[in-house]
């Protein structure tokens, strides 16, 4: 079964803190790997995403670590703030031709003023 | 502006009723799905469609069923609704051969 396994399930910082979300996947035909952020009351939004080819991708303060041969990747969360305040989720993409995602089980982000 | 809605937002409904949730995207995207949100599972998919005419089953696709009559349209059905199928229903759409999703708000469904 395809799985994507997330952790902690929730994580409470302080402004300024930098939280950090793991995930590892088991299915080595995974060719996409994005994180979504949701707010409260909203629909998951695409945050960051990367391929397996690329060890880190940095957008802003997002950064995502890759480690191919571990098949484990993070987000990173530079300088948090209390609106970086969501439920995070990583997902994995099966390449070929089924182009579904896969997501992880969340982890609840509080950023403390 | 191009986007996905989802209607209704919130639905309570009895136990063994039919139940059908819409979902309209105007971005013509080829590929739409229906996920369901549940504490501590995260996203799971439930159906989904590349085409129209085409549907398929995804992980919990067990007393739902969809249809896909045109490119905008994939509205979700519930057979027979269980209190099981209490939950939060995302529906997405992603362009063909591109990678991102975009999802709609989300319908919060109750089973009495």
């Amino acid at each position: 079964q395809q799985q994507v396994k997330q952790s902690p399930q929730s994580l409470i910082v302080q402004k300024g803190g930098i939280p950090i979300i793991n995930c590892a996947y088991e299915n080595t035909a995974f060719d996409y790997f994005p994180w979504y952020q949701q707010f409260p009351g909203k629909g998951p939004a695409l945050l960051i995403a990367i391929r397996p080819d690329v060890s880190e991708k940095k957008e802003g303060r997002f950064t995502i670590s890759f480690n191919k041969s571990a098949k484990q990747f993070s987000l990173h969360i530079m300088d948090s703030q209390p609106g970086d305040s969501a439920t995070y989720f990583c997902a994995a993409l099966l390449g070929g031709s089924a182009r579904q995602l896969t997501f992880g089980s969340g982890t609840q982000l509080t950023v403390l003023p | 502006d191009a986007e996905i809605t989802q209607s209704p937002r919130h639905k309570i409904t009895e136990t063994g009723r039919q139940v059908t949730l819409a979902c309209h995207q105007t971005w013509n995207h080829n590929n739409m799905f229906w996920y369901r949100q549940d504490l501590g599972h995260g996203l799971r998919l439930i159906h989904y469609s590349y085409g129209v005419q085409d549907t398929n089953k995804g992980e919990v696709s067990d007393g739902y069923s969809v249809s896909r009559s045109n490119t905008e349209d994939l509205p979700l059905t519930l057979e027979s609704a269980a209190s099981s199928q209490t939950s939060v229903y995302f529906c997405a759409s992603s362009p063909y051969k591109n990678t991102e999703a975009f999802f709609g708000q989300g319908t919060r469904l109750t089973v009495v």
